[in-house]
C-alpha cells in the first residue's frame, strides 16, 4: 500500500451516527494531519497529532495514533449532514523530508 | 483567522498557453508550497520554498513550472506551456514551521486546459 492509504474508501452513516476512518503509513513521521475536502472545493485542517502522541481531541474530532502499527484512525462522533466530505490523511517526515504526503482519502456520506 | 488566498478560483486556457496562479500566503508564514490534485485522485506535492528558493520538488515540477515570490506578499505558479494533463486543482499552502504545526491551504485554483 501507498503511504497514507484510507479505509474504507466510501462511508455513509445515518446522521448522528459515530463515523470512523482509518489512515495506513509506512514510512516513519513527525506528525500525522487529517485534512476535510468538500466537493471540488479547498483542504481544511482538522486536527493534528505528533508521533509523540497517542490520542487528541477536537469538538467532536477524536485522533488516534499508533504508530508502532504505523496507523491512524479519525472518528467523527454525533455527525451532521454538514460532515458530508472527504476526508484524508497527511504525513508529514522528519527535518529534510516536511512536505505533506497526503493518503487516498474517504468519502464520508451522512444521511439526514 | 488568517487565510491563503488564491486567485483566480477558476482559470480555462488552451493547450500550449502560459498560465500564471497566484497565491498570498499568511503573512508571518516562512514556508510556502504547492500541491495539485487531479479529478478523483489524491493530492501531491509540487514544491516548497523558503528563503527566495525552492526548497525541495517533485518529479512532476518539470522544467514546464517554475515559482517565484515577486514581492513580499505573492507566490505564484507558472507553467509555461500547458497541456492537457495539467488540468487539475492547485492549492498553494504555507507554514511558519516547516509544517510541523500544520499548514494552512488556499481554497485552490481550478485549472482547466483545452
Amino acid at each position: 500500500s501507498q503511504q497514507g492509504e484510507e479505509d474504507p474508501q466510501a462511508l455513509s452513516i445515518q446522521e448522528g451516527e459515530n463515523a470512523t476512518m482509518n489512515c495506513s503509513y509506512k514510512t516513519s513521521i513527525n506528525n500525522l494531519q487529517w485534512y476535510r475536502q468538500n466537493s471540488g472545493r479547498g483542504l481544511v485542517h482538522l486536527i493534528l497529532i505528533r508521533s509523540n502522541e497517542r490520542e487528541k481531541h477536537s469538538g467532536r474530532l477524536r485522533v488516534t495514533l499508533d504508530t508502532s502499527k504505523k496507523s491512524s484512525s479519525l472518528l467523527i462522533t454525533a455527525s451532521r449532514a454538514a460532515d458530508t466530505a472527504s476526508y484524508f490523511c497527511a504525513t508529514v517526515g522528519g527535518f529534510g523530508n516536511e512536505k505533506l504526503t497526503f493518503g487516498t482519502g474517504t468519502r464520508l456520506t451522512i444521511i439526514p | 483567522e488568517p487565510e491563503v488566498t488564491q486567485t483566480p478560483s477558476h482559470q480555462v486556457t488552451q493547450m500550449g498557453q502560459e498560465v500564471i496562479l497566484r497565491c498570498v500566503p499568511i503573512s508571518n508564514h516562512l514556508y510556502f508550497y504547492w500541491y495539485r490534485q487531479i479529478l478523483g485522485q489524491k493530492v501531491e506535492f509540487l514544491v516548497s520554498f523558503y528563503n527566495n528558493e525552492i526548497s525541495e520538488k517533485s518529479e512532476i515540477f518539470d522544467d514546464q513550472f517554475s515559482v517565484e515570490r515577486p514581492d513580499g506578499s505573492n507566490f505564484t505558479l507558472k507553467i509555461r506551456s500547458t497541456k492537457l494533463e495539467d488540468s487539475a486543482m492547485y492549492f498553494c499552502a504555507s507554514s511558519r514551521d516547516r509544517g510541523f504545526s500544520g499548514y494552512t491551504f488556499g481554497s485552490g485554483t481550478r485549472l482547466t486546459v483545452v
